[in-house]
């Protein structure tokens, strides 16, 4: 149980244009979930947190309008990287946990592949 | 003071030994402790949780615990080639809170 599917797995676009990855709880609901950013032999870093309706919370320095999340129902989390460039190339997480199971520990998606030439 | 730190370079051990991971953390409050393994372009998978301070076994795998130092280890015994990968300590401050704090991670490679 609780798997989260991320898609698609690998994207390349061009600089300039805008790259949209979706999260999904496939078996249970998630009022929140997570997206991590991560550059090569660094660690994951915690970029915002997606609320189910309601406005994501960014951590800092993470610009919102670059990085567009919506979180439109209990199973589905969008991220939208507009305006993309080289230096946004990463590899991108997204994570939940089942609603209300406060001790369970988060589970990740397969992560995103984004390359931006 | 980064929040969670693990410092030691990659690790080789010899298939069948023990391989000891160590992690520290800086905020005293801390309760939700984790590590993950990930494989080279995967996402990272769970391997243990642990909240309380002592020893948490679960098959080849042991975390340990020690709020009062602020560090928690993982040892791997037994150890196998599919246990090749890097291994993310991963902190929280409240328990059922889900911003993680990760490590850099340590490479762990397994040698036949």
């Amino acid at each position: 149980g609780a798997v989260v599917s991320q898609h698609p797995s690998r994207v390349i676009c061009k600089s300039g244009t805008s790259v949209k990855i979706e999260c999904r709880s496939l078996d249970f609901q998630a009022t929140t979930m997570f997206w991590y950013r991560q550059f090569p032999k660094q660690s994951l870093m915690l970029m915002a947190t997606s609320n189910e309706g309601s406005k994501a919370t960014y951590e800092q320095g993470v610009e919102k309008d670059k990085f567009l999340i919506n979180h439109a129902s209990l199973t589905l989390s969008t991220l939208t990287v507009t305006s993309a460039h080289p230096e946004d190339s990463s590899f991108y997480i997204c994570s939940a946990r089942p609603q209300g199971s406060k001790d369970s520990p988060l589970h990740f998606g397969n992560g995103t592949r984004l390359t931006v030439t | 003071q980064k929040e969670v730190e693990q410092n030691s370079g990659p690790l080789s051990v010899p298939e069948g030994a023990i391989a000891s991971l160590n992690c520290t953390y800086s905020d005293r409050v801390s309760q939700s402790f984790f590590w993950y393994r990930q494989y080279s372009g995967k996402s990272p998978e769970l391997i243990m949780s642990i909240y309380s301070n002592g020893d948490k076994e679960d098959g080849r795998f042991t975390a340990q615990l020690n709020k009062a130092s602020q560090y928690v280890s993982l040892l791997i015994r037994d150890s196998q080639p599919s246990d090749s990968a890097t291994y993310l300590c991963a902190v929280s401050r409240l328990r059922g809170n889900n911003r993680l704090a990760f490590g850099k991670g340590n490479q762990v490679v397994v040698i036949p």
